[in-house]
């Protein structure tokens, strides 16, 4: 198993570029999340789905959109981007309950100019 | 709403010291405690879980719901225990596909 993929690993993006964080993983894991990652602030959600076609918001959701077409992948996007998202996002996925471990990805980190 | 506290951005110890990491919470209902760690280069990792009460790498943490707290502690700190370490809240009977995190503390072993 591969486990919690993210792709790219790096990018660079101008303001008000849009993109798409790729997230897969193969599991069959019902729960898979987003959180960013900020230097003194911790991880923070995004967004998370606990289904195929079922998503919300997080904590920090603004300037984000997502969508859970299949089990597997939960793909961010950024539409237009800003210096404020310049971030590491962090996929991960989880089967939900809390006995569970949350499986996390190798992160994304993402600089916006 | 929940929050999750690591006084402590940095710590520093040496190797064979015992070494404790502090984590505060507030939440009004129960909670459910985790802590992860991140190691140099790799991926966010489950450490601890309160609700199993296991040890791993050599590492302890209780729930005291007194003092709303959730600290860890190793005995005998290692150079490879190094890393950034977060604690994280879910309330009981939520998931944790939805954890509060703290700031993290970034422990250092000195050799």
């Amino acid at each position: 198993n591969a486990g919690v993929t993210q792709t790219p690993k790096f990018q660079v993006l101008k303001t008000g570029q849009s993109m798409t964080l790729q997230c897969a993983q193969d599991m069959n894991h019902e729960y898979m999340s987003w959180y960013r990652q900020d230097p003194g602030m911790g991880l923070r959600l995004i967004h998370y789905s606990v289904g195929a076609g079922i998503t919300d918001q997080g904590e920090v959701p603004n300037g984000y959109n997502v969508s859970r077409s299949t089990t597997e992948d939960f793909p961010l996007r950024l539409l237009s981007a800003a210096p404020s998202q310049t971030s590491v996002y962090f996929c991960a996925s989880s089967r939900g309950t809390t006995s569970y471990e949350q499986y996390f990805g190798p992160g994304t980190r993402l600089t916006v100019t | 709403a929940q929050r999750v506290t690591q006084p402590e951005k940095l710590l520093s110890v040496f190797k064979g010291a015992p070494v404790e990491l502090k984590c505060n919470y507030s939440y009004s209902g129960s909670p459910e405690l985790f802590w992860y760690v991140q190691y140099s280069r790799q991926r966010l990792q489950l450490l601890l879980r309160h609700i199993s009460r296991e040890s791993i790498k050599g590492f302890t943490a209780d729930l005291n719901k007194g003092e709303t707290s959730f600290h860890q502690k190793k005995p005998f700190a290692q150079e490879e225990d190094s890393a950034m370490y977060y604690c994280a809240l879910t309330p009981r009977g939520g998931s944790n596909y939805k954890l509060t995190f703290g700031k993290g503390t970034l422990l250092t072993v000195n050799p």
